[in-house]
């Protein structure tokens, strides 16, 4: 079985400084996709950004970027120029491509929570 | 658009009652999926549906069930119901359930169990 890990339960950063979330995972298989979640207070999940294993150019999302090391299986999250609003849980996520029936089966690893200050 | 509508946001049951939670996916999307959240467990899924149909199941005993309407909504029940099923139960929805299309989530419904 597939598994996710945050070893970080908690971070901080000051507000315009860059922070750097960790998560590795365990599989297998050599198709899947890798997300980082946010959640807000507001408890709804939020897509930060996704990764597609079998891409190797590391995805960006404005201030937002990835590390994705898939030998080492690691994907890590780099947050530039942090804002306070940025202050939340953070969800590293994984799903297998390998048929429609798993692909829709995210899993998650337990969190790590960001501190934003000024 | 609309986003993604959950209802009740709260409930409070006894144990041994049941419950049915309600997800109003984004208009267009047939993928409805479910999700369990608690402090000790995390985030785990329950179940998929799309197109009426539970296309990928969890590893949750048989209490807890789902269904999924014409209109895509969807619908949770969770039978006999245990402390431990307290938790906030969130649900997503995407256009097809693949994870090249993006899942957008509810803000869930908490349940407590007492």
């Amino acid at each position: 079985a597939q598994t996710v890990t945050q070893s970080q339960p908690e971070m901080s950063v000051q507000e315009a400084e860059t922070v750097t979330l960790s998560c590795t995972y365990d599989t297998s298989e050599s198709d899947y996709y890798l997300f980082w979640y946010k959640q807000p207070p507001s408890r709804q999940m939020i897509l930060v950004i996704r990764q597609e294993a079998y891409k190797q150019q590391n995805a960006t999302e404005n201030r937002f970027s990835v590390n994705f090391q898939k030998a080492a299986k690691s994907f890590s999250l780099k947050i530039s120029d942090s804002q306070l609003g940025d202050a939340a849980m953070y969800f590293c996520a994984y799903v297998s491509v390998i048929n429609t029936g798993t692909a829709s089966k995210l899993t998650f690893g337990t969190g790590t929570r960001l501190q934003v200050t000024l | 658009k609309a986003g993604v509508t959950q209802t009740p946001r709260y409930l409070i049951k006894t144990r041994g009652q049941q419950v049915t939670l309600s997800c109003s996916p984004i208009s267009g999307h047939r993928s409805v999926s479910w999700y369990q959240q608690t402090p000790g467990q995390g985030l785990q899924f329950l179940f998929e549906y799309f197109s009426e149909t539970q296309r990928n199941k969890g590893n949750f005993p048989g209490r807890f069930s789902g269904r999924q309407f014409s209109n895509s909504r969807s619908e949770m029940n969770v039978s006999t119901l245990e402390l431990g099923d307290s938790a906030l139960y969130l649900c997503a929805s995407s256009w097809t359930g693949l994870p090249n299309t993006e899942a957008f989530f509810g803000q869930g419904t908490r349940l407590t169990v007492v």
